[in-house]
């Protein structure tokens, strides 16, 4: 099936500084990736959605200056979590709908620890 | 908004058959998804129902919607301590992101 990869998987940093997450569609192309947060023992709450060559939607009360998305390419939305804290710590999972078909799949995620 | 509830916890007997149950509010839902999430690891799609199916089965998985009371559930057959995940319901209606769940943590005792 198809294969979304994100990277890195782990990452953990000193607050204040920013954290860029890459998500890629390695043998599809995608035009909207979704972006997701889930906190401990939580569902994972839509954070933006991300249309190739266009600004991100981002959802009630998300800050779209603190987590800027990029998607430049078919294959790659990057999230960047600026001057990053301790509370921004969490496991953020991207999916990409398939452009051919509409079928969304799912990354492996990122785990972020803020110190 | 649309929501999505699930019962937290389900805890069963290896060999004994699981079912979680979701229900749904959004009426123009297309498509129903279960997904499985393992300790620290990203989510594994399951199965998925389209919304004019009443019933899916996949080896020891069966699905069943009732679209009149916006219900569906997921049976496991014969459970498996390799089955404990936290398995999340979702929904999506054509393009829309997909609305999940808080998802029931399955718990197997051997």
């Amino acid at each position: 099936g198809a294969v979304v990869s994100q990277h890195p998987s782990w990452v953990i940093c000193k607050s204040g500084t920013s954290v860029k997450i890459e998500c890629r569609s390695l043998d599809f192309q995608a035009t909207t990736m979704f972006w997701y947060r889930q906190f401990p023992k939580q569902s994972l709450m839509l954070m933006a959605t991300s249309n190739e060559g266009s600004k991100a939607t981002y959802e009630q009360g998300v800050e779209k200056d603190k987590f800027l998305i990029n998607h430049a390419s078919l294959t790659l939305s990057t999230l960047t979590v600026t001057s990053a804290h301790p509370e921004d710590s969490s496991f953020y999972i991207c999916s990409a709908r398939e452009l051919d078909t509409g079928e969304l799949f799912f990354g492996e995620g990122s785990r972020l620890t803020v110190l | 908004g649309e929501d999505v509830e699930q019962s937290l916890f389900l805890s069963v007997r290896e060999g004994d058959s699981s079912v979680i149950n979701c229900t749904y509010t959004d009426s123009s839902s297309t498509y129903l998804y279960w997904y499985k999430q393992e300790p620290g690891a990203g989510l594994q799609l399951l199965t998925y129902i389209f919304s004019n199916m009443d019933m899916k089965q996949d080896q020891r998985l069966t699905v069943l919607l009732n679209k009149k009371d916006k219900h569906l559930s997921l049976r496991i057959a014969d459970t498996q301590t390799g089955d404990s995940a936290i398995y999340f319901c979702a929904e999506r209606d054509g393009n829309t992101p997909l609305v999940f769940g808080k998802g029931t943590r399955l718990s197997v005792i051997a």
